[in-house]
């Protein structure tokens, strides 16, 4: 069964500087999509960034980044220049090829000191 | 922009009632997701549903029901609510492209309290 682990329960940083959230996964299947969810207080959940297994080059949005170690099945998430909106919820999750459901992480909250 | 919409924030049921979630997507997306949110564990897909009628167990199914009748819309049922049922309510929803699922959007979530 596939697993998705975030170590990190809870994590902070002072405003304008950067953060590393961490992610692992267990999977067998080669083929296969991982991505960090978003979910600000009282607010709805987002997509921040997404990764396809079979690319090589690490997904960037803006001030994201991913640092995707597929042998190590690594996969985390890099916020730099963080800002007070940045504050939430964040969500590691896993889908392989042809699956419909995501396997989700436990969270990391992520506080952004002013 | 996609639309996501859930009936309820907030739901306040006693035990043994019969409580309806409901979730509503704009974007004529074929698969719809109902999670669970609980602190320590992520999110646990409850059931998904890829045309309507149609619906598959997800991880945790017991105690739950759901119903698609129309494209655009995805019930959850909780049949008898009971305590462990207090929880934070997701529902999701994805369009298939080219027989791949692409991104899943998420309603604003359902914080259900089950006295």
């Amino acid at each position: 069964a596939q697993t998705v682990t975030q170590s990190q329960p809870e994590m902070s940083v002072q405003e304008a500087e950067t953060v590393t959230l961490s992610c692992t996964y267990d999977t067998s299947e080669s083929d296969y999509y991982l991505f960090w969810y978003k979910q600000p207080p009282s607010r709805q959940m987002i997509l921040v960034i997404r990764q396809e297994a079979y690319k090589q080059q690490n997904a960037t949005e803006n001030r994201f980044s991913v640092n995707f170690q597929k042998a190590a099945k690594s996969f985390s998430l890099k916020i730099s220049d963080s800002q007070l909106g940045d504050a939430a919820m964040y969500f590691c999750a896993y889908r392989y090829q042809g699956a419909q459901k995501l396997v989700f992480g436990q969270g990391t909250r992520l506080t952004i000191n002013p | 922009d996609v639309k996501v919409t859930q009936s309820s924030r907030y739901l306040v049921k006693r035990t043994g009632e019969k409580v309806f979630l409901e979730c509503v997507q704009d974007m004529d997306h074929e698969n719809m997701f109902w999670y669970r949110q609980d602190p320590g564990l992520g999110l646990r897909l409850i059931y998904f549903s890829y045309d309507v009628k149609m619906k598959e167990k997800g991880d945790i199914p017991e105690g739950y029901s759901v119903s698609r009748e129309k494209k655009e819309r995805f019930s959850l049922i909780l049949e008898s609510a009971s305590t462990n049922q207090t929880s934070m309510y997701l529902c999701a929803s994805s369009i298939v492209a080219g027989g791949h699922q692409e991104t899943q959007y998420f309603g604003p979530g359902t914080r259900l309290l089950v006295l």
